[in-house]
Order: structure tokens, then sequence, then C-alpha cells
């Protein structure tokens, strides 16, 4: 069974510091990998996603996450954070081509940006 | 219309009440997923539909949660007789053919079961 787990409930960081939310994933065959990003009393808008072409992954709003299979990693990062960047931040898993369609999500990483 | 739309954005039941929990899904989409959001936490996948076949249930918590989409395009999700535990929201999401399941989510309804 897939499952994926957020180291974090919670981080915080300074504006213009670096971003880092951790996400390990477990997966009985090469998986999908999705960041995703929830904005209050909003749905989830998709960041990027990994589907076994280049590892390291580039998305909206500056985010990049790199696929590390011998860590079993799909760390979220980004350079400089923005006060716009606070919000929650979901990692998920699926199985890739043929498998089952559901996403499986973490619980999430709540990210605050201090002034 | 450009995304996926829920209705409606916030319901408020009884216990016992039964609700009905709409998905419009963006235009051509094939798949579509139904989600459990309780607070604080992950969403959990809950049912999938391949057009108006529903291919997958085993996210359903009991057997009070049912899932339609008869036509392959809206697709309602109902709860009879609700329960304090069933407050959440509920997400919808959709995803076109041969698009490595990437799925795009509506808005959400939040129920609260009083």
């Amino acid at each position: 069974a897939q499952s994926v787990t957020q180291l974090g409930s919670h981080v915080s960081v300074s504006e213009g510091a670096l971003v880092l939310l951790r996400c390990n994933y477990s997966s009985s065959v090469p998986p999908y990998l999705f960041w995703y990003v929830q904005y209050p009393n909003q749905g989830l808008q998709l960041l990027l996603k990994y589907t076994s072409a280049a590892t390291l992954v580039k998305g909206i709003n500056g985010f990049e996450a790199e696929f590390k299979k011998s860590e079993t990693s799909f760390h979220l990062t980004k350079p400089s954070a923005h006060m716009s960047d606070a919000a929650e931040y979901f990692c998920a898993v699926s199985l890739g081509e043929g498998g089952s369609e559901k996403l499986v999500f973490g619980k999430g990483t709540k990210l605050t940006v201090n002034p | 219309g450009a995304g996926v739309s829920q209705s409606p954005r916030y319901k408020v039941a009884k216990r016992g009440q039964d609700v009905a929990l709409r998905c419009d899904p963006i235009s051509g989409h094939v798949s579509l997923f139904w989600y459990q959001q309780a607070l604080g936490q992950g969403p959990e996948f809950l049912t999938y539909f391949q057009n108006e076949a529903q291919l997958d249930k085993s996210g359903l918590p009991s057997d009070r949660f049912f899932a339609e989409r008869p036509e392959g395009s809206v697709s309602t999700l109902k709860i009879q007789r609700t329960q304090q535990e069933d407050s959440a929201v509920y997400l919808c999401a959709t995803r076109k053919r041969d698009s490595y399941n990437e799925q795009f989510f509506g808005p959400g309804t939040r129920l609260t079961v009083l």
C-alpha cells in the first residue's frame, strides 16, 4: 500500500528565507508524486508533479522538488519565501500507469511566513 | 465553467438528516473523485468514477455514504442519517484522460453536523 509522511505539521520561516517542506513516500511500484497547496477555504491547487521523467521538477510560484528514489523522498523547496506562500502544503502519491487512480495524501504542513 | 464547482459550499445538518453534495466537473474530464478532509488532516479518498462507472468505492466509510454519476458528468455524494463524525470538507476532483493522474480540485463543501 502507498503512504506519505510529511515531517513537521508546522514550518515557520522569515520572508526571503529558504523554504524546505519534507515528504517521504512508500510505494510498491514506481509512483507518481505531487505537491498541492491549499489556501484557507479553497480547494487544492497543483504546485508540481513527478511522473518518472526528470528527477528535479519545477513548479509554479518558484517551487521545485527533487525525487530521490534511494531516500524515498520528494522534498519541496523554494529559495526565497514570500508572504503569499503562507498556506498549507500537501504531498501526495499515486501508483503509476495502470495502477490505482486515487491520490494518497500526507497530513499536510502549514507554512507560516514572518515579515 | 473553467474549473470544478461544488455546491453547496457550506451545509449544516442536524444529526440524522440526509444530505446531498453536488460536483460539476470540468467539461471533458472523464474521471471524478471524492475525498473527505477532516479538520487538520489531509484529504482521504472516498470513491472514483470513470465516466458513469463507479470503479472504486473502497474509501466510503459506511453504507450511509452513496455516490452516483448517472450520465458521466455531474456527481452527487449522498450521506444518509448524518452523524457528528461526518463533519468534514468534502472535495471533488476531476482528471482528463492520459494526464499522469493530475487531479483538479473543486473548492469543497464544508459539512457541519450538529
